[in-house]
This record gives structure tokens, C-alpha cells and sequence, in this order.
């Protein structure tokens, strides 16, 4: 059982223009979201996050926006740049009784063209 | 600050070989976690340490694989004997503690193959 999805496993946008990776979940216990990005060969990196009980947070050129009742979040990226080409990761976390516990999607790859 | 060390990098054994990891958190970071990645798949949560107590391990396949967390700082991996399907990155990653929201520092990884 998937709790974490993204369904859009790649993503080509052009430089300077906005992108969005989308992710929905299926668990309402999570209480808190993140995003990673993975360049190859290199461990994820954290990038933003945002507490359930928020609905926007920005960081820079990254934004994400949770939507509670659709069970569904989005990271936003303007504008984006050739760096910014990555796998994205979006996780979720939730308090098991005796720790927090982090569960990622299947990620992203996205794809800044010049 | 330093980050996340693992050791080795790469590794290739044959099945039902042994292997072992090695990682060094983050000095002072009391959760270190270990997961695996499959080629084309998120992480997945294999154990879970807080200092040197297992706060997690409910996707552990513990009739092959083990970890150990020494004096609540340094961490192995151990896999014996190894499938086919153990084939993956393994990432170690260290936090400050296991609150939400808390911020997860990653390692490099260690790809393994097995053949």
C-alpha cells in the first residue's frame, strides 16, 4: 500500500518558466510534509516543508502548497533554473507512539531545458 | 559541519555472500536511520535508531539483515546472505531528533549489486 504518490514520474520545463511536481496521500494521520532533491550519485538533500496544519510555505523560489481535504501537495519552483534538474522526493511523516516516521514517494525527475 | 559518512561506496558480492555498511552520522545527531532504495523507487525505512535504542524495525527482513548502533554514534548494516533483490542503494541518514518535520540528513549511499 502506497501511501506517498507521485504519479508523474518525469517532468521537461524550460528555463525560467514555473514547475510544479505534484504528490497525494492517502493517510491523514501525517502531520508534516518535505520535499528532497537527488542529484545522481549524491544522498537526497531536504528543500522545504510544510506542517499540516499550514496550507502554504515558501522558501525562495520553492513554494509548497497543501491541500488537506484532497490529500494533495505541490511544490512550485519559479523561476525554474538548469540546476534545479533533479529527482524530487515527497515525503510524509507521521508520529508512531514513539518516533516520527518518514515515507517517500517514488520521486520526480525533473528536467530544465535551456 | 560534516555530513553523513558511508563507507563503501560501491559493492558488488554474489548471492548469498555477506556484506556490511558502515556509517558515521552527523556529530551530535541522535536518530540515524538506514533505508533502501531500489533503482526507481523512494526510500524505503529499513531501521530507525534513537542513540543506540531501535525505535523502528518493522521493515526489516531480520532473517537476513541487521543493524547495530555502537555506543549511540556509529552504525552497520549487515546483510547475510544476500538476495538478488537486495540489489539497491543503501543510504544512512542521521537527524537531531525523531520530532515531525525534523530535518533528515542523508549519506552518499552505498550501491549494492548482487550477481
Amino acid at each position: 500500500d502506497q501511501q506517498v504518490k507521485q504519479n508523474s514520474p518525469s517532468l521537461s520545463v524550460q528555463e525560467g518558466r514555473i514547475s510544479i511536481l505534484n504528490c497525494d496521500y492517502t493517510n491523514s494521520m501525517f502531520d508534516y510534509f518535505l520535499w528532497y532533491k537527488k542529484y545522481p550519485a549524491e544522498g537526497p538533500t531536504f528543500l522545504i516543508s510544510i506542517s499540516s496544519i499550514k496550507d502554504k510555505n515558501e522558501d525562495g523560489r520553492f513554494t509548497v502548497f497543501l491541500n488537506k481535504s484532497a490529500k494533495h501537495l505541490s511544490l512550485h519552483i519559479v523561476p525554474s533554473q538548469p540546476g534545479d534538474s533533479a529527482v524530487y522526493f515527497c515525503a510524509a511523516s507521521q508520529y508512531t507512539g514513539t518516533a516520527s516516521k518518514l515515507t517517500f514517494g517514488t520521486g520526480t525527475r525533473l528536467q530544465v531545458t535551456l | 559541519e560534516a555530513g553523513v559518512a558511508q563507507s563503501p561506496r560501491y559493492k558488488i558480492i554474489e548471492k548469498r555472500q555477506s556484506v556490511a555498511f558502515w556509517c558515521n552520522p552527523i556529530s551530535g545527531h541522535a536518530t540515524l536511520y538506514w533505508y533502501q532504495q531500489i533503482l526507481g523507487q523512494g526510500p524505503k525505512l529499513l531501521i530507525q535508531f534513537q542513540n543506540n535504542g531501535v525505535v523502528d524495525d518493522s521493515q526489516l527482513p531480520k532473517d537476513r539483515f541487521s543493524a547495530e548502533r555502537l555506543k549511540g554514534v556509529d552504525s552497520t548494516l549487515k546483510i547475510q546472505p544476500a538476495k538478488l533483490e537486495d540489489s539497491a542503494v543503501y543510504l544512512c541518514a542521521s537527524s537531531l531528533d525523531s520530532f515531525g518535520g525534523t530535518v533528515i540528513a542523508f549519506g552518499s549511499g552505498t550501491r549494492l549489486t548482487v550477481v
